[in-house]
C-alpha cells in the first residue's frame, strides 16, 4: 500500500491564481481531511469527508473548496490564491469505524504552499 | 469548543535520558481519545501513542507511555532512553468520541532536541 499520497509537494502561486492540490489513499477509508499547518504552528482542519459525496466544513474553510467523487480522492481546490493562505497541507485519510484501538489518522507527506 | 494546550515550545534531552512533553485539554466530554503525533523535519505525521479516556490504564508502546489525568485533564508523554531519531517536532491531539465527530484538534506542538 503506498498510503495517502500527495501531489504536488511544492508550489509557488501568484495571488489571485488558483489550484487543485491531489490526495489519493489507497486504504479504502472512508474519512478524508485536509489540514493547513503554518509556520511554528498545529494543524487547522479546513475540510472533511466521511465518504464519497459528503463533505463537511472544518475550523478555516474560507477560500477553499473540496469535492469527494470517489473513496481513494479527496482534491482540495484554491480559489484566488491569498499570501494568507501561504502554508503546509496535509491530507489524512482514517478507517471507517471509529472508536476502536486502530482508528487514526494516516497522513501523507504534505504540499508546501507559497502565494507571492 | 475542545482545545489542547502545549505549554513548551521546545524541549531538549540528553541522548538515553528521559523526557516528559505536557499535554493539557479542555473539554466537557466523557468519551474521547487523545493521540501523541511526531512530525520529523521530513514533516510526515506519524502516530506515536493513543489512549483512550474510557481506560484508566496509561497507554504504552515501547519507549513512550503517557501519564493520563483524566480529572485533571492532563495527557503528557514519556519518551525513555531518548535516542537522536527522536528529535522531532510532537503535537497533542483531541478526538471527541462522539458518534458522527469525526474531528481532531491539534496543539501548537513541542519541539524536542536530543543532544548526543
Amino acid at each position: 500500500n503506498a498510503g495517502v499520497t500527495q501531489t504536488p509537494k511544492f508550489r509557488i502561486l501568484k495571488i489571485g491564481q488558483s489550484m487543485t492540490l491531489q490526495c489519493t489513499q489507497d486504504m479504502n477509508h472512508n474519512y478524508m481531511y485536509w489540514y493547513r499547518q503554518d509556520p511554528g504552528m498545529g494543524l487547522k482542519l479546513i475540510y472533511y469527508s466521511v465518504g464519497a459525496g459528503i463533505t463537511d466544513k472544518g475550523e478555516v474553510p474560507n477560500g477553499y473548496n473540496v469535492s469527494r467523487s470517489t473513496t481513494e480522492d479527496f482534491p482540495l481546490r484554491l480559489e484566488l490564491a491569498a499570501p494568507s493562505q501561504t502554508s503546509v497541507y496535509f491530507c489524512a485519510s482514517s478507517p471507517a469505524f471509529a472508536g476502536t484501538r486502530k482508528e487514526t489518522q494516516y497522513f501523507g507527506p504534505g504540499t508546501r504552499l507559497l502565494v507571492l | 469548543a475542545q482545545t489542547v494546550t502545549q505549554s513548551q515550545p521546545e524541549m531538549s534531552v540528553q541522548e538515553a535520558e528521559t523526557v516528559t512533553l505536557s499535554c493539557t485539554y479542555d473539554t466537557s466530554e466523557s468519551d474521547y481519545y487523545l493521540f501523541w503525533y511526531k512530525q520529523p523535519p521530513s514533516r510526515q505525521m506519524i502516530l506515536v501513542i493513543r489512549q483512550e479516556a474510557y481506560k484508566q490504564q496509561n497507554a504504552t508502546e515501547n519507549r513512550f507511555s503517557v501519564n493520563f489525568q483524566k480529572a485533571a485533564k492532563s495527557f503528557s508523554l514519556k519518551i525513555s532512553d531518548s535516542q537522536l531519531g527522536d528529535a522531532a517536532m510532537y503535537f497533542c491531539a483531541y478526538r471527541s468520541g462522539t458518534s458522527g465527530t469525526y474531528k481532531y484538534i491539534f496543539g501548537t506542538g513541542t519541539r524536542l532536541k536530543v543532544l548526543a
